[in-house]
């Protein structure tokens, strides 16, 4: 089936320290999204990507689509301890409106 | 307006009752998503709902779950007798009317379900 693969599973980074997550499709993506979690919270989108090739910044996020539309990465730059949270990337396989989320990269930060 | 909208946020059912978990959608929102999250796991895609349809089921057991999005009220998802295995956050998300990229999703706060 349809699967959004995401690693690593966990990070742990010194504050200061960058952090990158990478997400691959078994399929192609007529998008790509990206939530964060906070812990005991619920997932926030973040941005969404849409073209081959696509590179977005939020700050210190760095999001980028692959020209195949199969695989997307997020990294921070000089991460904070407020970036701690759980990274999700989403996509919608095909043209079909089901959103599958890959299984999330937990980040950790310590100061 | 108001955001997505779950109650419960918690419930805590015996062994071989049933749970309902409810969502609104945000003002406008004519799509719904329910997603099922273990502790420390990932949101796991149970079903997709339009205005009085079910446009994809792929990730709902076939027996004991069941989900509705009427024409008028909350999405419902349903859980009969449930089972410790059962326990788990229940996530809902609305989005609006896709466009050719599609749109984000709004998530709601949860709903923390135990079984005991």
């Amino acid at each position: 089936g349809q699967q959004v693969m995401q690693i690593p599973q966990y990070q742990h980074v010194q504050e200061g320290e960058d952090f990158t997550t990478y997400c691959n499709s078994s399929t192609t993506l007529s998008n790509i999204q990206w939530y964060k979690q906070r812990p005991g919270g619920h997932p926030v989108f973040l941005i969404q990507l849409v073209k081959s090739g696509e590179v977005k910044k939020q700050k210190r996020l760095t999001f980028q689509f692959g020209e195949a539309k199969k695989n997307s990465s997020l990294h921070i730059t000089a991460t904070q301890t407020t970036d701690v949270g759980t990274y999700f990337c989403a996509g919608r396989p095909g043209n079909t409106g089901k959103l599958i989320f890959g299984q999330g990269t937990t980040l950790q930060v310590k100061p | 307006n108001a955001g997505v909208m779950q109650n419960p946020r918690h419930l805590v059912r015996r062994r071989g009752q049933e749970a309902r978990l409810r969502c609104s959608p945000m003002k406008g929102h004519s799509h719904v998503y329910w997603y099922r999250q273990l502790p420390e796991e990932g949101l796991k895609f149970m079903v997709y709902l339009q205005k009085e349809n079910i446009i994809d089921e792929s990730g709902m057991p076939k027996e004991r779950f069941s989900a509705e999005f009427p024409k008028e009220g909350p999405s419902i998802l349903r859980i009969q007798q449930v089972v410790r295995g059962d326990s788990a956050a229940y996530f809902c998300a609305s989005s609006p009317t896709l466009g050719p990229g599609g749109t984000e999703a709004f998530f709601g706060q949860g709903t923390r379900l135990t079984v005991v």
